[in-house]
């Protein structure tokens, strides 16, 4: 069974800095989807970036690009010029190609930006 | 567009009582899905529907029905609730289409008493 890993509860960076947040899963596939979803203080679970994992370049999405590294089965998060409003928990999810629905999820990292 | 709508956005129950959570997407995608988020977890699926009158189960349905009569609707029920319950729901509703985005309703938190 696949599974998704967020090493880092929490995550804290100074305004206007980069911050690199981590995520790894475990799969035996070939053919898969990743995302990145922002959860704000207000519970509203938002797409920020997804990664199709036949795509060799990295996605993104104005100031957030992931590293996809498909070997070492690690897809990280990096926000650029970090503002307030970025403060948020941070969930990684995993789809696999061969499922309509099923969606893992990690268990998400606090950002915590500092003004 | 609305998007995915949830209503209600906060409930209390004490144990036993049933009530019904209703989702409403107005993008016309085929699949709907109810999570459950629990402190320090990830989502976890309950369940989904890929079209008007299906259903199928998720991760953790015990102790809850759900029903599609509708393509816009997706309702969630909890028959006899549970302290275990206490949670906030999600619904979100995709296209079975490239990545499957889902999209998210604002979720409604849930106390059972």
């Amino acid at each position: 069974a696949q599974t998704v890993t967020q090493s880092q509860p929490e995550m804290s960076v100074q305004e206007a800095e980069t911050v690199t947040l981590s995520c790894t899963y475990d799969t035996s596939e070939s053919d898969y989807y990743l995302f990145w979803y922002k959860q704000p203080p207000s519970r509203q679970m938002i797409l920020v970036i997804r990664q199709e994992a036949y795509k060799q370049q990295n996605a993104t999405e104005n100031r957030f690009s992931v590293n996809f590294q498909k070997a070492a089965k690690s897809f990280s998060l990096k926000i650029s010029d970090s503002q307030l409003g970025d403060a948020a928990m941070y969930f990684c999810a995993y789809r696999s190609a061969y499922s309509n629905y099923q969606l893992i999820w990690g268990a998400g990292t606090k950002l915590i930006i500092k003004p | 567009n609305a998007g995915v709508t949830q209503t209600p956005k906060f409930r209390v129950l004490k144990t036993g009582q049933s009530m019904t959570l209703l989702c409403a997407q107005d993008m016309n995608h085929e699949y709907m899905y109810w999570y459950r988020q629990d402190p320090g977890m990830g989502l976890r699926l309950i369940h989904y529907s890929v079209g008007e009158g299906t259903t199928a189960k998720g991760e953790v349905p015990d102790g809850y029905n759900v029903s599609r009569l509708k393509k816009q609707n997706f309702l969630l029920g909890l028959e006899s609730a549970a302290p275990s319950q206490t949670s906030v729901y999600f619904c979100a509703s995709s296209q079975p289409r490239g990545a499957y985005e889902q999209y998210f309703g604002p979720g409604t938190r849930l106390t059972v008493t």
